[in-house]
């Protein structure tokens, strides 16, 4: 089993461009999440999902956006891409408390 | 809201020490969890605890879920240098929405 993969692992953008983030998981989770982590700030929840078709707005969920439209593939999307997006990303899935996360994908805007 | 606060934020030990930390919020928790994240890796479950009182060991670890479901505790025994890391709590947020919060992390170094 793979558990939770991401793509791509490292990403380097140009203020005011766009991209998504593809996260995916063989576990038949219901539920998956995203993720920032900076510097002395913990995980900060961004958008989550608890099933096919349903998001959610997390704890920091402006300038993002994410789709389910399958319920193993979650994306995050940045439409226009701020350097205060500089971060690592996580994706995590869940069929109850137990979150498994990702490997994370390190975004870096200049 | 709701936080977790963990201490403390860092720990510089010998290989070979036992090494403790915990976790309290202001707020019930019918959950903890505790997750590890190895420098440039994503978390990973270490141990859930679901029972107030509870004591589980994973290894060298041993963590408890409060008495008081406002506090939880692990504990590391005779270190080694793969237990370099940071440590997490997490737990429920209570909306039946399947949402944890984190704590900021307990930073474990090995002094050689």
């Amino acid at each position: 089993n793979a558990g939770v993969t991401q793509t791509p692992k490292f990403r380097v953008l140009k203020t005011g461009q766009s991209m998504t983030l593809l996260c995916a998981q063989d576990m038949n989770h219901e539920y998956m999440y995203w993720y920032r982590q900076d510097p002395g700030m913990g995980l900060r929840l961004i958008h989550y999902s608890v099933g096919e078709g349903t998001t959610a707005k997390g704890e920091v969920p402006d300038g993002y956006n994410v789709s389910r439209l399958k319920k193993q593939n979650f994306l995050l999307g940045l439409e226009s891409a701020a350097p205060s997006q500089t971060s690592v990303y996580f994706c995590a899935s869940s069929s109850w408390f137990e979150q498994y996360f990702g490997p994370g994908t390190r975004l870096t805007v200049t | 809201g709701q936080q977790l606060n963990q201490s403390p934020q860092s720990m510089f030990i010998q290989e070979g020490e036992d090494v403790s930390m915990n976790c309290t919020s202001s707020s019930i928790f019918n959950t903890w969890l505790w997750y590890k994240q190895d420098p440039g890796e994503g978390p990973v479950l270490l141990i859930a605890l679901y029972k107030a009182g509870e004591l589980t060991s994973n290894g060298r670890l041993t963590a408890q879920f409060g008495i008081t479901r406002k506090d939880s505790f692990l504990n590391i025994s005779a270190s080694i240098p793969s237990d370099v890391g940071i440590y997490f709590c997490a737990g429920p947020t209570g909306n039946r929405d399947d949402k944890i919060i984190f704590g900021k992390g307990t930073r474990l170094h090995i002094l050689p």
